[in-house]
């Protein structure tokens, strides 16, 4: 079975902090990673993905996520967070080999504190 | 812009009565999903669809139906709904290869309540 982890399910931090959210998979074929963004009460935005090349991806609002082959993760950084940061953040992988049917994370809610 | 549209956005409805949700995208997107999110779930799957006329189960199929009459839209509908459907249910539209391949565009989500 492919699982998606997202550790921890919230992460408080104070305005200006950097931050880390942890996505670990396990699936061994070619897929496709990407976060997603949730703020209250809204839909998903689409952050970030990666497929291959340069294993550190720039997003929108300076968010960037680091591939790891070896670790099986595709964390997510903020260099310095702000208060609309707050939000829940969603990793998902795409599968090739399953018509890139999307598998997700649970999420994990991010803080900011002022 | 990438635009998917749900309505209705809130919905009070009786056990036992028909729901049906519609999505609409201006994405010209072949792929179409709903899912529906629940705390302690996340997303979970529902229908998908990879053009109009077509419609495949997701992980979570039953008790609904999903009708892609055309590019622009696809419904879900609860044809007998239940307490256990009251969720937000998320419709979402992508590429169906490409460079974008995993990225979707989501509604801003349809809140279910059934008493």
């Amino acid at each position: 079975t492919q699982t998606v982890s997202q550790s921890d399910a919230h992460v408080t931090v104070f305005e200006g902090d950097s931050v880390e959210l942890r996505c670990n998979y396990s699936y061994g074929g070619s897929i496709y990673l990407s976060w997603y963004i949730q703020h209250h009460g809204r839909g998903l935005q689409f952050l970030l993905k990666y497929y291959s090349g340069n294993p550190v991806v720039q997003g929108v609002n300076g968010f960037e996520a680091e591939f790891s082959k070896s670790d099986s993760s595709f964390h997510l950084r903020k260099a310095s967070v702000h208060w609309s940061d707050s939000a829940v953040y969603f990793c998902a992988v795409s599968r090739m080999d399953s018509n890139y049917q999307l598998i997700w994370g649970s999420g994990t809610k991010l803080i900011i504190k002022p | 812009e990438a635009a998917v549209t749900q309505s209705p956005r809130n919905k009070v409805a009786v056990t036992g009565g028909k729901v049906t949700l519609s999505c609409n995208q201006t994405n010209n997107h072949n792929n179409m999903y709903w899912y529906r999110q629940d705390t302690g779930h996340g997303l979970r799957l529902i229908h998908y669809s990879y053009g109009a006329g077509s419609t495949e189960k997701g992980d979570i199929p039953d008790g609904y139906k999903a009708s892609r009459p055309s590019q622009e839209n696809f419904s879900l509908i609860l044809e007998l709904a239940t307490p256990s459907q009251t969720s937000v249910y998320f419709c979402a539209s992508g590429p169906r290869l490409g460079a974008n391949t995993g990225q979707l565009y989501f509604g801003e989500g349809s809140k279910l309540t059934v008493l």
